[in-house]
């Protein structure tokens, strides 16, 4: 059964880059057939899509984000990561991950979040 | 980009049928398919409608999708209510370049 899990601090400074590693475990991250993504809900409000990844490395970000988002895959240890820069109180959030259909941008499953508290 | 639109919150009594709807700003609802999540607090999402109107295994066939063309929307209708079901619930769907997911609408069964 795939599982996927969410590390990095719990708090990040403003001005500062947030970063996030999601850990898949039952399943090759090298799969053709998905995508991998980070999703955030700030406390209180609704789902946000952050971005996706390909095993190749191909990525594709929310517009609204893209210029402080990377994204990037390490298959030798099947994980892939999440950097946010220039980080403010509005990035304050659960973070999650999961695991992307390649055809239909299905989300499924998804790791359990965690949640990131920016300030000083 | 598109948005997609929810209501906030809607309320029905256990037994009853409620119908959450989902309507796309731009783009042809029918061009991409829609996900339904199912969000109970302090818990991740989980899928109960994937790809318009499938059910992943597990979930109960009281649970049901549908789109409609003539609205741009796509609905999720809960039959047999049951006080288990009180939950979030955002739609999702994407286009050529984005991933966009719905406000999400509270449901309470009371």
């Amino acid at each position: 059964q795939l599982q996927l899990q969410e590390s990095g601090p719990g708090l990040v400074k403003p001005s500062e880059t947030l970063s996030l590693t999601c850990t898949v475990s039952g399943g090759s991250i090298s799969s053709s057939s998905y995508y991998w993504g980070w999703i955030r809900q700030p406390p209180g409000k609704g789902l946000e899509w952050i971005g996706s990844i390909y095993y190749s490395g191909s990525t594709y970000y929310n517009p609204s984000l893209k210029s402080r988002v990377t994204i990037s895959v390490d298959t030798s240890k099947n994980q892939f990561s999440l950097k946010l820069s220039s980080v403010t109180a509005a990035d304050t959030a659960v973070y999650y991950c999961a695991r992307v259909t390649a055809m239909h941008n299905w989300f499924d499953p998804w790791g359990q979040g965690t949640l990131v508290t920016v300030s000083s | 980009n598109f948005m997609l639109t929810q209501p906030h919150s809607v309320s029905e009594s256990p037994g009853k049928t409620v119908t959450i709807s989902c309507t796309r700003s731009s783009g042809s609802i029918a061009s991409n398919y829609v996900q339904w999540y199912q969000q109970r607090p302090g818990s991740a999402p989980t899928t109960v409608i994937y790809e318009d109107n499938q059910r992943p295994s597990g979930v109960p066939d009281r649970f049901s999708g549908s789109i409609d063309s003539s609205s741009n929307s796509a609905s999720l209708t809960i039959s047999g209510l049951k006080t288990e079901d009180e939950a979030d619930y955002y739609c999702q769907s994407y286009d050529s370049s984005s991933v966009v997911f719905g406000g999400g609408t509270k449901l309470t069964v009371l």
